[in-house]
């Protein structure tokens, strides 16, 4: 099965510090995307990645930026984390552009 | 652009009843369907997908076929159960772009 781990399940930080928050999948797969889910909005992407040390913006970048250094590894980092940036955090792998997609378990971040 | 419509939530069934999802979407090209399922507390699992026209996907009772002239993606399941309360997404997957999620359905089974 395909294994895709998120670094924390629930995460509480201060405004103004820097977040990092880290997926890692097991299966190989070139690419890897990051999601933030809130009520009434759906899933969105944030960025993506389709191979190592390649990074693409998806749809709500601002804020926020990604390291893929080693292929089962996709970081998103928060810079300086604002009370805006609170949500639920979704990681993703897919061995094809296009292709079914799976996930990781969610990072709650609240930031306060 | 393509992208995919659901109906709008939440359902509520008593156990036992009949659950229809409807999906529809809109694609330049030949695209792959998915339906993914989220539970509470939870990320997203691939509940089954279909890649062609006419292809019927299914999986723990649920089933949805690709249907190419209505542009739909209905899921189907004959017999809910409690556990199947969920949120329930219709995907659209193609090539040459990223894949694209529906709002999602709540559903809620009542015993």
């Amino acid at each position: 099965d395909v294994k895709v781990t998120q670094s924390s399940r629930y995460l509480v930080k201060r405004t103004g510090e820097k977040v990092f928050l880290e997926c890692v999948q097991d299966m190989d797969h070139e690419n890897m995307f990051w999601y933030r889910q809130d009520p009434g909005l759906g899933l969105r992407l944030i960025y993506f990645s389709y191979d190592v040390k390649m990074k693409e913006k998806g749809d709500i970048p601002e804020g926020y930026s990604v390291s893929r250094e080693k292929k089962e590894r996709f970081s998103l980092i928060l810079e300086s984390a604002s009370t805006n940036q609170t949500s639920m955090y979704l990681c993703a792998s897919s061995p094809s552009f296009g292709g079914e997609q799976y996930f990781g378990p969610g990072t709650r971040l609240t930031v306060t | 652009g393509d992208s995919v419509t659901q109906m709008e939530g939440p359902v509520t069934l008593s156990e036992e009843a009949f659950l229809t999802i409807n999906c529809t979407y809109t694609a330049t090209g030949y695209p792959s369907l998915f339906w993914y399922v989220q539970y509470p507390g939870e990320g997203l699992q691939l509940l089954l997908k279909a890649t062609k026209a006419d292809d019927k996907g299914s999986n723990k009772g649920f089933e949805a076929t690709y249907r190419k002239e209505t542009t739909s993606f209905h899921l189907e399941k004959g017999s809910v159960q409690v556990s199947d309360s969920a949120v329930y997404f219709c995907a659209l997957g193609a090539s040459y772009d990223k894949v694209i999620f529906g709002p999602g359905t709540s559903l809620s089974v009542i015993p």
